[in-house]
């Protein structure tokens, strides 16, 4: 069965300490696209970063990047030198070619200042 | 410009009310979406538009009834609701929706709008 994993339920981090947010999928497709988003407590679902099955390099945007790990399943979403506007849910998300998004449990992360 | 607009922000309404949600994008997106997310959940997929016409309708009751009028335009229109269908209601909207087949590609990421927050009592 395709899925995505995310372990952690929740985490505390310093502000300015880089985070790193787990997520590990299942899919048998070689053609799938992983997705982050974050979503503050006011709902709206915010695109973070996107990564192919076929790129070579991982994505990064801005203090966004991706630690694709395609041999393990993972794509860990890292934080660099986070702010306290960064807590929020986070949600990894896959499309494999063959069906729609398919979203994790989410992490909830909190950023002490 | 990434924006995909939601109205009305919050919504109240009775097991007998008829209301409709609306979105509006504007970056010549081809595909639109309807997602009800409950607390603390991930979003689920209710409908998907391609090109203005019906792909994916996942086994969403007839008491919510979406339309597209145009590739700028999405409602869900509203009747007979029930309390457990009291949730946020996401609109999404991206490049492309290639279905089920195809090479998965970036144009396929969704943005989403800031949501209605819909209370049926």
């Amino acid at each position: 069965a395709q899925k995505i994993t995310q372990t952690q339920p929740g985490m505390f981090v310093q502000e300015k300490e880089a985070v790193t947010l787990d997520c590990t999928y299942d899919t048998s497709d070689p053609s799938y696209g992983l997705f982050w988003y974050k979503q503050p407590s006011s709902g709206e679902m915010i695109f973070l970063i996107y990564q192919g099955s076929y790129d070579q390099q991982n994505a990064t945007e801005g203090r966004y990047s991706l630690n694709f790990q395609k041999a393990r399943k993972s794509a860990n979403l890292v934080i660099s030198a986070s702010q306290l506007g960064d807590s929020a849910m986070y949600f990894c998300a896959m499309r494999p070619s063959n069906y729609q998004l398919i979203w994790g449990a989410g992490t909830k992360l909190i950023i002490k200042p | 410009d990434t924006e995909v607009t939601q109205t009305p922000k919050h919504l109240v309404m009775g097991m007998t009310n008829k209301k409709s949600l609306k979105c509006e994008q504007h970056m010549g997106h081809r595909a639109m979406y309807w997602y009800k997310q409950k607390a603390k959940k991930p979003p689920e997929l209710m409908f998907v538009y391609s090109y203005e016409k019906l792909s994916i309708n996942e086994s969403v009751p007839s008491r919510f009834s979406p339309e597209c009028p145009n590739s700028s335009l999405l409602n869900l229109h509203l009747h007979a609701l029930q309390p457990e269908d009291s949730a946020l209601y996401l609109c999404a909207s991206s490049q492309e929706f290639s279905g089920t087949s195809g090479r998965v590609r970036q144009e396929e990421t969704q943005y989403f709008g800031p949501g209605t927050r819909l209370l049926v009592l």
